[in-house]
């Protein structure tokens, strides 16, 4: 992937409500990996789902899905029952092939709001 | 539960001085990388490493940047000359191998004056 969209700069929900975030990529591989990350203001990078683009069934990890459509290269998060704590900045991140290296998108800050 | 562990948290240094990261990475991982986060923008590759040698560098990767793994347990990032625009957030990351997630350090905040 050479280029990833994540077209929402900044987003609000309401606690318990639920949110999706997108995220287009551009690439010319079939077999790649999908990752988003979330970075609270300590700035730690925290894996939040991954996806295998192989793989057509979409990852569900607790309170966050993902709807991976392959042939639009669309990649979005969905944050069910959202929580204070889900308050970060979001990246999408696809792989390349070789050295599964991460190309991260520019990033979506989410705020939940009490 | 392993983590990447990085070191300093936070460095000040002078233009035209040399900084090294450190960085140690999960103790059974294979692939190791360097991005780095200016204040406010998105996270970029630097470099990745694996079987002691360079796998693929980004363009920011110019000859001031070197990278290490000394021994068995720490990777490095070396920058020669520091100028004031590669001040920003230095985080390093590995993984096992397959599955291809990368676990992140906590970062070194580089703050070049």
């Amino acid at each position: 992937a050479q280029t990833v969209t994540q077209s929402q700069p900044e987003m609000s929900v309401q606690e318990a409500e639920t949110v999706t975030l997108s995220c287009t990529y551009d690439t010319s591989e079939n077999n790649y990996y999908l990752f988003w990350y979330k970075q609270p203001p300590s700035r730690q990078m925290i894996l939040v789902i991954r996806q295998e683009a192989y793989k057509q069934q979409n990852a569900t990890e607790n309170r966050f899905s993902v709807n991976f459509q392959k042939a639009a290269k669309s990649f979005s998060l969905k944050i069910s029952d959202s929580q204070l704590g889900d308050t970060a900045m979001y990246f999408c991140a696809p792989t390349t092939s070789g050295t599964y290296k991460y190309i991260f998108g520019t990033g979506t800050r989410l705020k939940v709001l009490a | 539960e392993p983590e990447v562990t990085q070191t300093p948290s936070h460095q000040v240094t002078q233009m035209g001085q040399e900084v090294i990261l450190r960085c140690v990475p999960i103790s059974n991982h294979l692939y190791f990388y360097w991005y780095r986060q200016i204040l406010g923008q998105k996270v970029e590759f630097l470099v990745s490493f694996y079987n002691n040698e360079i796998s693929e560098k980004s363009e920011i990767f110019d000859d001031q940047f070197s990278v290490e793994r000394p021994d068995g347990s720490n990777f490095t990032l070396k920058i020669r000359s520091t100028k004031l625009e590669d001040s920003a957030m230095y985080f390093c990351a590995s993984r096992r191998g397959e599955p291809y997630e990368q676990y992140f350090g906590p970062g070194t905040r580089l703050t070049v004056t």
